[in-house]
């Protein structure tokens, strides 16, 4: 099976600060990946899809990059609401496993 | 509106068997594939299953299949989890969710609010 790795698990920014979550795929999944947020006792939710495609409604603030095995999501000025953790996904093949994820914390 | 309300939670002894239902509203159920998802406390998401649009085809992680069985009624706008053979790793935060397509090989874009298995003597 494809292990999806994220990296930091969990990282400490400032209001207004640009940050950047690291997804990486142990084979090439091309941009079958997903990124999620989940706040506390919330279910997640769907930031971007197919790797670089913002869903709707979501802030523009939120960027995806990436392709193959080596992905990116950049949150370019962290607002309050943003502190949250963030999961990745490849949806290449099943199992549709999921990055261990990144907590977001406030400095 | 989009929803997705998952029942059928609750305390379970080890080896007990529980259903999981998965009730949608607000879009055409049969176009879009469902998955389960869960989450141990204090811990990440992980995928459990899915099944595509039709119900034709259905998957599973490795550490459920032979005990977990997903299913789906379109007709009822429902998606199930029968899990059997309980352990006590089993339990967690169980979370249904539409794919944004038929089948299922890309996002889930909508989510329901989780419901929770004990599974404990």
């Amino acid at each position: 099976d494809i292990q999806m790795t994220q990296s930091p698990s969990s990282l400490s920014a400032s209001v207004g600060d640009r940050v950047n979550i690291t997804c990486r795929a142990s084979q090439t999944i091309s941009n079958y990946l997903s990124w999620y947020q989940q706040r506390p006792g919330k279910a997640p939710k769907l930031l971007i899809y197919a790797a670089s495609n913002l869903q709707s409604g979501v802030p523009s603030r939120f960027s995806g990059s990436g392709s193959g095995t080596d992905f990116t999501l950049t949150i370019s000025s962290l607002q309050p609401e943003d502190f949250a953790t963030y999961y990745c996904q490849k949806t290449y093949t099943t199992p549709l496993t999921f990055g261990g994820g990144t907590k977001v914390e406030i400095k | 509106e989009v929803q997705l309300l998952e029942s059928g939670g609750g305390p379970v002894q080890p080896g007990g068997s529980l259903r999981l239902s998965c009730t949608a509203s607000g879009f055409t159920f049969r176009s879009h594939a469902m998955s389960w998802v869960r989450q141990a406390p204090g811990k990440g998401l992980e995928w459990v299953s899915g099944i595509f649009g039709s119900g034709g085809s259905t998957f599973y992680a490795d550490s459920m299949r032979g005990r977990f069985t997903i299913s789906r009624d379109n007709s009822k706008s429902t998606v199930y989890l029968q899990m059997n053979s309980l352990r006590a790793e089993d339990t967690a935060v169980y979370y249904c969710a539409k794919h944004t397509e038929q089948i299922v090989y890309d996002a889930m874009d909508v989510w329901g609010q989780g419901t929770t298995v004990t599974v404990s003597s």
